[in-house]
């Protein structure tokens, strides 16, 4: 089975840049979430999708950040502009509506805001 | 979802057991306790859950007493490989439920 596909994999951009991720989920998995880890701490949700709807996305920094999973497949995360404290790794999971112990992970985005 | 208490860090030599503590006093009724393991520069990914007693598969047990207010993850004979992150969560195990981390515990083993 694929894994949690994610790209770039590594990106550095200035403040006040807009940056965009792409995930692309297991096939067939219907929930999808986007987590922000910053170094030393534990992943925070962001938002999180089933299928192309937003079933909870309270954590998400709608000033600056959106997100959207067209056709309840791949999704983007865009950040526009970007801030210093925006640095961190964007990491996507895919669950197929299974509880806690379904999800998979992709390896993330590392990004870094000069 | 129940809050979790675990050691910041822990460190460990090959060969030795590993027993990582979670504390949830506030764990529901329906909820289900469930740890991820993440190495640098990877997402988190499922070890091993369980609701009550004990549960073991190929990587690790998971030990549960009967007021399920703690659970003890156990790493067997541990090696370099294992040095990781461990996060244990806590909450109900329906469809759609997220996953909220903690800080988790950095399990550093040496040679």
């Amino acid at each position: 089975e694929a894994g949690v596909a994610q790209s770039p994999r590594y990106k550095i951009i200035e403040k006040r840049q807009s940056v965009a991720f792409w995930c692309n989920p297991i096939s067939g998995h219907a929930t999808l979430y986007w987590y922000q880890q910053i170094l030393g701490q534990g992943p925070k949700l962001l938002i999180q999708f089933q299928n192309n709807g937003v079933v909870d996305d309270s954590q998400l920094p709608k000033d600056r950040f959106s997100a959207e999973r067209l056709k309840g497949v791949d999704s983007t995360l865009k950040i526009q502009p970007a801030k210093l404290e925006d640095s961190a790794v964007y990491l996507c999971a895919s669950s197929p509506w299974d509880g806690l112990k379904g999800y998979t992970f992709g390896s993330g985005t590392r990004l870094t805001v000069v | 979802l129940a809050k979790t208490t675990q050691p910041i860090s822990m460190d460990s030599y090959e060969g030795q057991e590993v027993n990582i503590t979670c504390s949830h006093n506030n764990i529901a009724t329906n909820d289900y306790i469930t740890w991820y393991q993440q190495f640098p520069s990877q997402g988190p990914r499922f070890i091993i859950q369980g609701y009550k007693t004990k549960v073991t598969n190929e990587v690790a047990s998971l030990f549960i007493p009967a007021d399920r207010k703690s659970s003890t993850l156990s790493l067997p004979r541990v090696s370099l490989s294992d040095t990781a992150v461990y996060y244990c969560l806590v909450g109900d195990n329906q469809a759609g439920t997220a996953l909220i981390f903690g800080k988790g515990t950095t399990l550093s083993v040496s040679s």
